[in-house]
């Protein structure tokens, strides 16, 4: 079935430095993937997009790399700030089978001042 | 525009007992999913509706679970009898479009506690 799942559970970074995130998936099928942040007391909340005819797309602040030959995805945040704290997951998008998440299992990014 | 609300936004109750919860999407969004995340573990799709028709309910973990979309407006997840595994946060979230992840909005959880 499919799975998408997290490297590292924690992640705590300096103020100002690069974070990245990672994920990977199991179905070579895969063809849609949504990373999205989730703050306390919130709902997930979307960041940004890629689809499998794409390799890298860059928002604000945010880039999403797509790996297909190795089935792995990750998450750049430049400039990490202090808002930036929160719980991040990769998901795939299955619009194909009515738009459902299958979401990985979350990393919580940590920003030190 | 009011974003997706949920109802209530904390519930705790016995093992056994009855709980209701409550989506109010987004105006205009056929579209409606339950998902939850248990004890910090990832996020798990329950059911998607399109208006009042339930068309994957494949996420539904056992038939305590019942979800109703009267109308193609709100829904609502019951969950007869409660047990202690059914811990965690319930979001809901709607669309209008499924093929475009921009457009799936979440709302802000109800976290059950079940002692």
């Amino acid at each position: 079935g499919e799975s998408v799942g997290l490297h590292l559970p924690t992640l705590s970074v300096q103020e100002g430095d690069n974070s990245i995130i990672n994920c990977a998936y199991s179905n070579s099928a895969s063809d849609y993937f949504i990373w999205y942040k989730q703050e306390s007391g919130k709902g997930p909340q979307f960041i940004i997009d890629i689809r499998s005819n794409m390799d890298k797309r860059q928002g604000q602040r945010v880039t999403v790399l797509l790996n297909k030959t190795v089935k792995h995805l990750s998450l750049q945040i430049a400039a990490t700030q202090p808002g930036d704290s929160a719980v991040y997951f990769c998901a795939e998008n299955l619009y194909n089978q009515g738009g459902k998440l299958i979401f990985g299992q979350g990393t919580e990014l940590s920003v030190k001042p | 525009e009011a974003g997706v609300t949920q109802f209530p936004s904390h519930s705790v109750i016995e093992k056994g007992q009855t709980v209701t919860l409550r989506c109010d999407p987004i105006s205009g969004h056929d579209n409606l999913y339950w998902y939850r995340r248990v004890m910090g573990k990832e996020i798990k799709f329950l059911l998607h509706f399109v208006k009042e028709s339930k068309q994957d309910e494949s996420g539904m973990p056992n038939n305590r679970f019942l979800a109703e979309r009267t109308g193609g407006t709100y829904s609502t997840l019951k969950v007869q009898p409660a047990e202690l595994e059914d811990s965690g946060v319930y979001f809901c979230a709607s669309s209008q479009d499924r093929w475009r992840g921009e457009e799936q909005f979440f709302g802000p959880g109800t976290r059950l506690t079940v002692l």
